[in-house]
């Protein structure tokens, strides 16, 4: 089975603050992704990587950055959080390729106070 | 501008009975639609999916049909279980290395018993 884990389940931060949320895959996925769900919008995607190194920006990059420096481990970067950045943040991994299948982590609640 | 559109945001359906879930989508060249499914707290879980070249495919309780001329798909859920109620999401993607899928805003499916 795939396993995709994020480092926490539940975080509070303060505004101002960096953030770094951590995400590993364990099937040697060529591919990973970063969202953020809102209620009403859906799953925005915020930025993901085809390849250790290399990344690509989503639709709603602003105010995020992102690391890949293994080929397991994304990691998610807000610089300086802000209150808008209060969201549920989830990871993904698909094997690549045009195999089209992202498997999901179950998600980091971010509320930034 | 939304290429993938689930106009209802919420459903009920009697346990038992058929629950069909519809989605739009406006770019004619999308090569796979897919149906994630996601309880609150969990990342979301691949359900069931259909190449653009097929107009059904069906997997246990859960069918999808693509009308392509009507640029519209739909799933259904026969017989509906308490364990559906969840929010699903609709999804389209290119057949390309970076797998990228763009998902709909969900809609949230109540079983009632």
């Amino acid at each position: 089975d795939v396993k995709v884990t994020q480092s926490s389940r539940y975080l509070v931060k303060r505004t101002g603050e960096k953030v770094f949320l951590e995400c590993v895959q364990d099937m040697d996925h060529e591919n990973m992704f970063w969202y953020r769900q809102d209620p009403g919008l859906g799953l925005r995607l915020i930025y993901f990587s085809y390849d250790v190194k290399m990344k690509e920006k989503g639709d709603i990059p602003e105010g995020y950055s992102v690391s890949r420096e293994k080929k397991e481990r994304f990691s998610l970067i807000l610089e300086s959080a802000s209150t808008n950045q209060t969201s549920m943040y989830l990871c993904a991994s698909s094997f690549g390729q045009g195999s089209y299948e992202q498997y999901f982590g179950p998600g980091t609640r971010l509320t930034v106070t | 501008d939304q290429q993938v559109k689930q106009n209802s945001p919420s459903l009920s359906v009697q346990e038992g009975r058929i629950s069909i879930l519809n989605c739009d989508y406006t770019n004619s060249m999308f090569d796979y639609f897919l149906w994630y499914k996601k309880y609150p707290a969990e990342g979301p879980t691949f359900l069931i999916s259909i190449s653009s070249i097929k107009d059904k495919n069906e997997d246990g309780r859960f069918t999808v049909f693509l009308n392509k001329s009507a640029k519209h798909l739909s799933l259904h859920i026969v017989p509906s279980q308490p364990g559906d109620s969840a929010v699903y999401f609709c999804a389209a993607s290119f057949l390309n290395r970076d797998d990228k899928i763009i998902f709909g805003k969900g809609t949230r499916l109540h079983i009632l018993p």
